[in-house]
């Protein structure tokens, strides 16, 4: 089975410019979330989707990131506008439903560089 | 707020020898508990897990993991290591009382020299 899509794999930017990632998740997954990994840490939960609809949001930057899954499959995630502390690899992860027993499949991850 | 620490950084070890990697979580209740592990050039998958009964969970690739719960503890072991366990290494806890979102360790970084 097809794994969870990220695109771009890079994206290199100036500080206050807008960027916008893709994640396209395993068919049938219900569940998607969006991670912030800085160099030297491990992931860090922004936003956590259950279908199109908003599960928790609490360590998403709000003035500045937004997220959407308009039709419960695909899902964007965008900075606007970027700072340099923003730099990470945003990860997208799917699973079939929202508990704990349903295993997190990850994607490979997009990483930014903001300048 | 609960928070996932791993110890140890980097881990440098040759082939054949143990491996133990410490995770403590701060306490928070009812939790359940993973090992993550991101080999190079590949995603982040799932190592192991543990949810309740034998605090001894066994993983794939001969990786078992001991929960402590009186320490808040959940140590990776290897018994014999190979040059192919070079990878990073994320320990990651769901505290139940603040939903089912997975908090993770700062990651620890394994080389196997052959």
């Amino acid at each position: 089975e097809a794994g969870v899509a990220q695109s771009p794999r890079y994206k290199i930017i100036e500080k206050r410019q807008s960027v916008a990632f893709w994640c396209n998740p395993i068919s049938g997954h219900a569940t998607l979330y969006w991670y912030q990994q800085i160099l030297g840490q491990g992931p860090k939960l922004l936003i956590q989707f259950q279908n199109n609809g908003v599960v928790d949001d609490s360590q998403l930057p709000k003035d500045r990131f937004s997220a959407e899954r308009l039709k419960g499959v695909d899902s964007t995630l965008k900075i606007q506008p970027a700072k340099l502390e923003d730099s990470a690899v945003y990860l997208c992860a799917s699973s079939l439903g929202q508990g704990a027993q349903y295993e997190q499949y990850f994607g490979p991850g997009t990483r930014l560089t903001v300048t | 707020a609960q928070s996932v620490s791993q110890h140890n950084h980097h881990v440098i070890l040759s082939e054949a020898a143990s491996l133990e990697l410490g995770c403590n979580y701060s306490y928070g209740g009812t939790v359940n508990l993973f090992w993550y592990v991101q080999y190079p050039g590949q995603h982040l998958q799932l190592l192991l897990k543990y949810f309740s009964g034998d605090p001894l969970v066994k993983g794939i690739k001969g990786f078992e993991a001991e929960f402590i719960k009186s320490k808040f503890s959940f140590n990776l072991r290897k018994p014999s290591v190979q040059w192919s366990d070079t990878a990073e290494y994320f320990c990651a806890v769901i505290f139940k009382a603040a939903g089912n979102k997975l908090t993770f360790g700062g990651g620890t970084r394994v080389l196997v020299k052959p």
